[in-house]
């Protein structure tokens, strides 16, 4: 069975600062690995995506994720975190064999100003 | 605009009633899902059609039906409504099932079942 862990609640971090949001997985198979954020009262929106290749993964407003088969890990990252960064993120996976994209329980990243 | 549209956006109504939730998609894409956001924030696939076909059931009362009239539209029909249904009810897309593709998100149905 697929299953994804986001092990912080929440992420504290002031303004320029580099964050991490952590995420970890588990499949059977080749894993498929998303990032997505939620801003209040709206719908999920895709940052990024690691299906094969290259470990470092760049998507939109400036966030990467880094791909470690070895630890299991999907880890979000930024360099230098904006207020306007605040929201809910969730990590997801998708195995080989599966149709389901299987969500995280979510981060939520508070950077201050 | 291209995107992932829902109506309504919120629904108040009270138990027992049946209502029904609509979703459209302008993108193009062959694959249509369901997902449901409990109030703390966990999101589950509850269905999903691939050109009009079921492919993707989870356990979830039968009082829940979806409904796909073409590959840009997937409604989601609940009867006999409980507390327990107050949620976000989330549609998405992809342009096909595979484990590839990204899916992009409607705005959401926040749904109060009183």
């Amino acid at each position: 069975a697929q299953s994804v862990a986001q092990p912080e609640d929440q992420v504290n971090v002031a303004e320029g600062n580099p964050l991490t949001v952590k995420c970890t997985y588990s499949v059977s198979g080749n894993p498929y690995l998303f990032w997505y954020v939620q801003y209040p009262n709206r719908g999920l929106q895709f940052l990024l995506k690691y299906i094969t290749g290259d470990n470092l993964v760049k998507g939109s407003y400036g966030f990467e994720a880094e791909f470690n088969k070895s630890q299991t890990s999907f880890h979000l990252k930024k360099p230098s975190a904006l207020v306007s960064d605040s929201a809910l993120y969730f990590c997801a996976v998708r195995a080989d064999s599966s149709y389901k994209l299987i969500f995280g329980s979510g981060t939520r990243l508070l950077v201050r100003p | 605009d291209t995107a992932v549209s829902q109506t309504p956006k919120y629904l108040v109504t009270q138990m027992g009633n049946d209502k029904s939730i609509k979703c459209e998609q302008n993108l193009g894409h062959d694959t249509m899902y369901w997902y449901k956001q409990d109030s703390k924030k966990f999101l589950k696939i509850m269905f999903s059609y691939n050109n009009k076909e079921l492919i993707i059931n989870e356990t979830v009362p039968n009082r829940f039906s979806p409904k796909s009239p073409d590959k840009a539209h997937l409604n989601l029909h609940i009867n006999s409504l409980e507390l327990g249904d107050s949620a976000v009810y989330f549609c998405a897309s992809s342009q096909a099932p595979l484990n590839t593709d990204t899916q992009y998100f409607g705005p959401g149905t926040r749904l109060t079942v009183l």
